[in-house]
């Protein structure tokens, strides 16, 4: 099945304390983007990898970190998370041009 | 500037009745694409339909249709006999070639009423 995973699903931490939300894709898409989702605010890009070893900053990219060192994975860190980041992630990948799939979401929140 | 703007945070329809979602888009890019997402309450996000900017039919998928006017830079999506089902989160996209950015809008809140 095709699909984007992404874990944890939820995920409650304290203040400082880094951490990784794993994504991965099994369609061989180049395309691999992070989102946050606010309320009110919509979703909002926070870095995007056209491909294996390139990634760009999207809209919000303070305080995250990405790496593409697999076509399949693209994983998000928080180096030192801070509860401003409290928020929804959603991990996407795509063939450049067509539509994002979209993984299930993972639940953050930072005390 | 907002890429992407939704000006109505909830809307409401009757069941069986057709809807239109509003959304206009800012960018000085020839060549981009308009996507609309569907987010349901259990909170997937779902693709539901795509307009390229140099396709001249607007984009229809079953119920689904983008009205697409490019000259007022709009991508209005229509959902046309309303199902107790629509009731969701719906967001427009656009993706610029240059840059190969996706930007979401705000989102509008669907319900519809039985």
């Amino acid at each position: 099945e095709a699909q984007v995973t992404q874990n944890p699903r939820y995920l409650i931490t304290v203040t400082g304390k880094k951490l990784t939300v794993t994504c991965s894709q099994n369609m061989n898409h180049e395309y691999m983007s992070w989102y946050r989702q606010d309320p009110g605010l919509g979703l909002r890009q926070i870095y995007y990898s056209m491909n294996v070893e390139v990634t760009d900053k999207g809209d919000v990219p303070e305080g995250y970190k990405v790496s593409r060192k697999e076509k399949r994975n693209f994983p998000l860190i928080l180096e030192s998370p801070s509860p401003n980041q409290t928020s929804l992630y959603f991990c996407a990948s795509s063939t450049p041009g067509y539509e994002q799939y979209f993984g299930p979401g993972t639940r953050l929140t930072v005390t | 500037a907002q890429k992407i703007t939704q000006t109505q945070p909830g809307m409401f329809v009757q069941e069986k009745e057709a809807v239109t979602l509003d959304c206009t888009y800012d960018t000085s890019d020839q060549s981009y694409g308009l996507f609309w997402y569907k987010q349901p309450s259990s909170g997937e996000m779902i693709f539901l339909i795509y307009q390229g900017s140099y396709d001249e039919q607007n984009a229809t998928e079953g119920r689904y249709s983008l009205n697409f006017q490019k000259a007022r830079k709009s991508a209005n999506l229509v959902i046309s006999a309303s199902q107790l089902g629509d009731s969701a989160m719906y967001f427009c996209a656009m993706r610029e070639v240059t840059g190969n950015q996706f930007y979401f809008g705000t989102g509008t809140s669907l319900t519809v009423i039985p």
